[in-house]
């Protein structure tokens, strides 16, 4: 099973964008569909988008306007970009191939939205 | 408000049973597999079923699940205090441009 890491600042001024990185070790980065996840405190799951390594995004059409995924094959690395942040998103960022069998997450990162 | 509704809480005794539902829509639920979660507190959530009723290795078969129609369920039997946890159900939704959607969440007690 796949292993995944995320990182980046855990603090991100309003307005401005959060960036977060996916470390993906243990298995091919070519062979899922890789998600990021948020979870506000206290709240539920939400699902931001997906990235295939053909460069196939699908984004949840409340975020779409501010997300931007991308993938690194060479590094084994996938990227999150959301632009114009407000307090409403703060939460807890999570990397994760959902959707079958092989279903894996990171620990999730705490992103921050304050001045 | 979530695509998928799930009851906020649920609650039983060590050794019961408990069922926590899962309503849809024909674009989720009716046309593609449900996946269960189970998140602990600080934790990321936990695969516990999917393509509906199939358990990974490693889940015991204290958990199953079931669909029908535009609802699933989840249920558990013999609790015990370490499933005490919230409980997601999740499915790619047609109509949203093929999105992975979320329940609510349904928190259990272990009384």
């Amino acid at each position: 099973q796949v292993q995944l890491r995320e990182s980046g600042p855990g603090l991100v001024k309003p307005s401005e964008t959060l960036s977060l990185t996916c470390a993906v070790s243990g298995g091919s980065i070519t062979d899922y569909y890789w998600s990021w996840i948020r979870q506000s405190p206290g709240k539920g799951l939400q699902w931001i988008g997906y990235i295939y390594h053909t460069g196939h995004t699908n984004y949840n059409p409340s975020l779409k306007s501010r997300v931007t995924m991308s993938l690194d094959t060479s590094r084994s690395q996938v990227s999150l970009t959301l632009i114009s942040v407000t307090a409403a998103d703060t939460a807890v960022y999570y990397c994760a191939n959902v959707g079958g069998v092989s279903d894996s997450w990171g620990q999730g990162t705490l992103v921050r939205v304050s001045s | 408000q979530s695509v998928l509704t799930q009851p906020p809480s649920a609650s039983g005794a060590p050794g019961q049973s408990v069922t926590i539902s899962c309503s849809g829509h024909n674009s989720n639920i009716k046309s593609n597999y449900v996946y269960w979660y189970q998140q602990l507190p600080g934790t990321a959530p936990k695969l516990l079923i999917y393509s509906d009723y199939e358990r990974p290795s490693g889940v015991p078969d204290r958990f199953s699940a079931s669909k029908s129609g535009t609802s699933a369920s989840l249920a558990i039997s013999g609790l015990r205090s370490d499933d005490e946890a919230d409980y997601y159900c999740a499915t790619w939704d047609d109509n949203l441009s093929g999105s992975w959607v979320f329940g609510g969440g349904t928190r259990l007690t272990v009384l």
